[in-house]
C-alpha cells in the first residue's frame, strides 16, 4: 500500500502563475477529498469526489479554484490565477467508501507559497 | 453549523504521565469522531474512529470516548512517550450520506523525557 501521492511536495510561484497540484489516491479508494490547512483557518474541506464524480464543492474559496478527478486513480487541483493568500498546505485524501466509518487516509501535502 | 474546538492548543507534559486531550461539537447530530495525529510536516494519520452508537474506543495505549449528548469527546494517552509529541486533530462526521468531516484547530502535544 503506497498510500496517497501527493505531487508536489512543495510549489513556490508568482502571484498570477496557474497552479496545479495533483494526487493519486489508494488503489481501490473511491473517495477523494482535497483539504487546505493554514495557521488561521485550521483544515478546510475544499471539495470532494465520489466514483470520480464531485460531491460537494461548497469549500472552493472562488472561481480561481477548480478540481477534477478524470478517473479513479488521478485528481488534480487548480488554482488560476494564483494569489499570496492561497499559500497553504493543500492535503488530499481518500477513503474506500462514501459515508461514515471509513477512515480519511491522507496525503504528505504538497506546500504552496505564492508571492 | 458544526464547529469544533479543541482545548487547550498546547500542551506540555513530563514522560510517562498520563494525559486527556479535550474535543468538543456544537451539533450532536454526527455520525462519528475520529481522532487524527499530525507530525510536523507530515499529512494526518488516522488513530481512531468513534461511531455514533459507540462510547469508545480504545488502541494500545489510546483510549477515545464520545458523549453525543453533551457534544464532547476525549482521548486519553496512557503512559506518555517522547514518540507521542505530534499535534492532534479530531474532526465531526456531520453525515452518513457524505464525507465530510469538519476538523478542531489541533491539541499540540510535547512529551518531554
Amino acid at each position: 500500500d503506497a498510500g496517497v501521492i501527493q505531487s508536489p511536495r512543495h510549489e513556490v510561484t508568482e502571484m498570477g502563475q496557474e497552479v496545479t497540484l495533483r494526487c493519486k489516491p489508494i488503489s481501490g479508494h473511491n473517495s477523494l477529498f482535497w483539504y487546505r490547512q493554514t495557521m488561521m483557518r485550521g483544515l478546510e474541506l475544499l471539495i470532494y469526489f465520489n466514483n470520480n464524480v464531485p460531491i460537494d464543492d461548497s469549500g472552493m474559496p472562488e472561481d480561481r479554484f477548480s478540481a477534477k478527478m478524470p478517473n479513479a486513480s488521478f485528481s488534480t487541483l487548480k488554482i488560476q490565477p494564483s494569489e499570496p493568500r492561497d499559500s497553504a498546505v493543500y492535503f488530499c485524501a481518500s477513503s474506500s467508501r462514501q459515508g461514515a466509518n471509513s477512515p480519511l487516509h491522507f496525503g504528505n501535502g504538497t506546500r504552496l507559497t505564492v508571492t | 453549523k458544526q464547529e469544533v474546538t479543541q482545548i487547550p492548543a498546547a500542551l506540555s507534559v513530563p514522560e510517562g504521565e498520563n494525559l486527556v486531550l479535550n474535543c468538543s461539537f456544537t451539533d450532536s447530530a454526527i455520525y462519528n469522531l475520529q481522532w487524527f495525529r499530525q507530525d510536523p510536516g507530515k499529512g494526518l494519520t488516522s488513530l481512531l474512529l468513534i461511531q455514533s452508537s459507540q462510547r469508545e474506543q480504545t488502541s494500545g495505549r489510546l483510549n477515545a470516548s464520545l458523549d453525543k449528548s453533551s457534544g464532547r469527546s476525549t482521548l486519553y494517552i496512557a503512559a506518555s512517550q517522547p514518540g507521542d509529541s505530534a499535534t492532534y486533530l479530531c474532526a465531526a462526521h456531520g453525515s452518513s450520506n457524505t464525507g465530510k468531516l469538519i476538523f478542531g484547530q489541533g491539541t499540540t502535544l510535547q512529551v518531554k523525557p
